[in-house]
């Protein structure tokens, strides 16, 4: 089956301009989550979807930056007015959603290929 | 809060020999997952072997296993008979038991394997 794929593979963009980053989770996968790694770093919580609840945001690091996840399916990550710290690979991930011991079993975090973003 | 830090920014092997990735982790938590995961340079990141902190048992996948130390909350990964697909970025992963979203990473591991 076809495994999370993102959008572009990779963006070069100008200092200010906005940019939309896309995700398509594993069908079914109720959870997706936005990271960032920057160069030489780990990963970098950004977001959180699960189902219909609302996202958990903590992670995002300024109010340029938004998601939103249409039909519980596909994500969109927008980061306005590009700055160059944007700079970095933004990787989305989904999993079925478990509710820790005694309940599903699968609690794996599948990845996407990640998109790499360069702000000139 | 939960750091998880991995000491050894790169590491090397022969082919065919054992190499050790060492983590360490700070947590309140007496359950959590443990995760290492693998970055290739094609930027996938995939699950290699996971630990539940409440299993004493070291989980052992094909040639990779773990060393978990919870008291000491240590987590390193071996590989056995290194292979040359086993090059990549290696990080360790902390989740709590009953967060789905809170995964926390290191800063990884970069393993170099010589033929």
């Amino acid at each position: 089956g076809a495994g999370v794929s993102q959008s572009p593979s990779n963006k070069v963009t100008e200092k200010g301009k906005d940019v939309e980053l896309r995700c398509d989770p594993i069908s079914g996968h109720t959870a997706l989550y936005w990271y960032r790694q920057s160069l030489g770093q780990g990963l970098e919580f950004l977001i959180y979807f699960q189902g219909n609840s609302a996202p958990d945001k903590s992670g995002l690091p300024s109010d340029r930056f938004s998601a939103e996840r249409t039909g519980g399916s596909v994500s969109t990550l927008t980061i306005q007015r590009t700055q160059q710290e944007d700079s970095a690979v933004y990787l989305c991930a989904s999993s079925l959603w478990t509710s820790g011991r005694g309940g599903p079993p699968s609690y794996e975090q599948y990845f996407g290929p990640g998109t790499r973003l360069t702000v000139t | 809060a939960q750091t998880v830090t991995q000491s050894q920014p790169e590491m090397s092997v022969q082919e065919a020999e054992t190499v050790t990735l060492s983590c360490t982790y700070d947590t309140s938590e007496s359950d959590y997952y443990l995760f290492w995961y693998k970055q290739p340079p094609s930027r996938q990141m995939i699950l290699v072997i996971r630990q539940e902190a409440y299993k004493q048992q070291n989980a052992t996948e094909n040639r990779f296993s773990v060393n978990f130390q919870k008291a000491a909350k240590s987590f390193s990964l071996k590989i056995s008979d290194s292979q040359l697909g086993d090059a990549a970025m290696y990080f360790c992963a902390y989740r709590r038991l009953y967060n789905n979203n809170d995964m926390r990473f290191g800063a990884g591991t970069r393993l170099t394997v010589k033929p």
